[in-house]
């Protein structure tokens, strides 16, 4: 059964760092590319970046670029998202998804982040 | 960017209705829309890829129809635990996501 499941969430002060991690089982995670996508509260879901499975491609939404950084560790099936320069506007719902093709087949529970002073 | 428009926002069936909820691209994005179910507190699951292909393990009551920018995802007889809420995603260019239908039993 495929799994994926986030942590490292909370909250944290605008301007400030967090790295969330999603570990996944059940397949072969270095075959996979992977995804980050959020949803804020009351609002829709919104693709935030992907890494291919060996981590030559990346992209980034534009809403992002420059201070998330997506990353992978294939040995332990972590996928990572490094988040810098947080602003009240990155509060979200934060899920990882498995890209099947471009269709993303998998996805976890969610990790909430929550920016505010 | 590519826009997606869902709709219904909300809906209200009983069990055994035929439902349909509508996506529509703002241009042409080929086959290439997928729907999931999102119950409470749970992970969005797929139920649909690539307009028509049914997910692993999802009953044949979902079905998929549509090309270029008019898109339908079809319950054909619903059931209680079809009780969710509902959205699209294109990936022809991008990731846009609808905004969501929320299905609920009268």
């Amino acid at each position: 059964e495929v799994q994926l499941v986030e942590s490292g969430g909370g909250l944290v002060q605008p301007g400030r760092s967090l790295k969330l991690s999603c570990v996944a089982s059940g397949f072969t995670f270095s075959n996979y590319g992977m995804n980050w996508i959020r949803q804020a509260p009351g609002k829709g879901l919104e693709w935030v970046a992907y890494i291919s499975s060996g981590s030559s491609y990346i992209y980034y939404a534009e809403t992002v670029k420059g201070r998330f950084t997506i990353s992978r560790d294939n040995a332990k099936n972590t996928l990572y998202l490094q988040m810098t320069s947080l602003r009240s506007e990155d509060t979200a719902l934060y899920y990882c998804a498995r890209a099947y093709g471009a269709t993303l087949d998998y996805w976890g529970q969610g990790v909430m982040v929550t920016v505010s002073s | 960017d590519i826009q997606m428009t869902q709709s219904p926002s909300f809906l209200s069936a009983s069990v055994g209705d035929r439902v349909t909820i509508n996506c529509k691209a703002s241009q042409n994005i080929n086959k290439y829309l997928d729907w999931y179910q999102q119950k409470l507190g749970e992970a969005p699951k797929l139920l649909i890829y690539n307009t028509n292909s049914l997910h692993t393990g999802i009953p044949s009551r979902f079905s998929g129809s549509g090309s270029g920018t008019d898109f339908t995802l079809t319950i054909s007889s619903l059931q209680p635990e079809d009780v969710a809420t509902y959205f699209c995603l294109q990936h022809n260019s991008g990731y846009t996501f609808g905004a969501g239908t929320k299905l609920e039993l009268k």
